[in-house]
């Protein structure tokens, strides 16, 4: 079965970039229909979707982040990627990784949710 | 931006009781809204999709309705491993959003 896993550094500094990595085992990020996300959940809050990246390399990003985030993929690598610039204290969270598959067809347009997750990694935003 | 809300923030419910969860969208979602389950320490978990398709990992004891902007999460008979955070997510739009969550707490 399909397993996400998170990795990247756990601390990083005021105005520094955060990289995040999610590598994907079990099955190919090529092959089907889907969308490869990322979410993150500052300490004892809720949920906040950051964007995500089509098998075709396409992307849509939370336009509340949009100016700061890049969002990749390596199929060679099975992985995708999430990097998030000029990060602050607020920028402090889990961040999650999530395969997001197609729930409803209709027409031309299909509709998606995350049906698998990774594990979370912390990255925490200080000097 | 579409802004999903949940009500109540907190429901203390009994072993055994019902639990119902709101979700409302600030607009039409038509169908496209899931909900998720997160215990402390965990990523959340699908529980139901296109808002009353339940994941198969989950008993028949949870259901979903509803369509357009009100939508209900129903638990008929909660178990001890039932306590946890409920969030809703629209996926009818970009950016995705999800409601603030509803802990379901041991009365």
């Amino acid at each position: 079965q399909v397993q996400l896993q998170e990795s990247g550094p756990g601390l990083v500094k005021p105005s520094q970039t955060l990289s995040l990595t999610c590598t994907v085992s079990g099955g190919s990020i090529s092959s089907g229909s889907y969308y490869w996300s990322w979410i993150r959940q500052p300490a004892g809050k809720g949920l906040e979707w950051i964007g995500h990246i089509y098998t075709s390399g396409s992307t849509n990003y939370n336009p509340s982040l949009k100016s700061r985030v890049t969002i990749s993929v390596d199929t060679s690598k099975n992985q995708f990627s999430l990097n998030l610039s000029s990060v602050t204290a607020a920028d402090t969270a889990v961040y999650y990784c999530a395969r997001d598959s197609p729930r409803y067809c209709g027409g031309d347009t299909c509709y998606y949710a995350s049906d698998i997750w990774g594990q979370g990694t912390m990255v925490t935003v200080s000097s | 931006e579409i802004v999903m809300t949940q009500s109540p923030a907190t429901l203390s419910v009994s072993p055994g009781e019902r639990a119902t969860l709101s979700c409302r969208a600030s607009q039409s979602v038509n169908n496209n809204l899931a909900w998720y389950q997160q215990k402390p320490g965990q990523a959340p978990r699908l529980l139901i999709y296109g808002a009353s398709t339940r994941a198969t990992a989950f008993p028949a004891r949870f259901s979903g309705s509803g369509s357009g902007t009100e939508f209900t999460l129903t638990i008929s008979s909660l178990q001890s491993e039932d306590f946890a955070v409920y969030y809703c997510q629209q996926y009818n739009n970009w950016p995705r959003t999800f409601g603030q969550g509803t802990k379901v707490e041991i009365k």
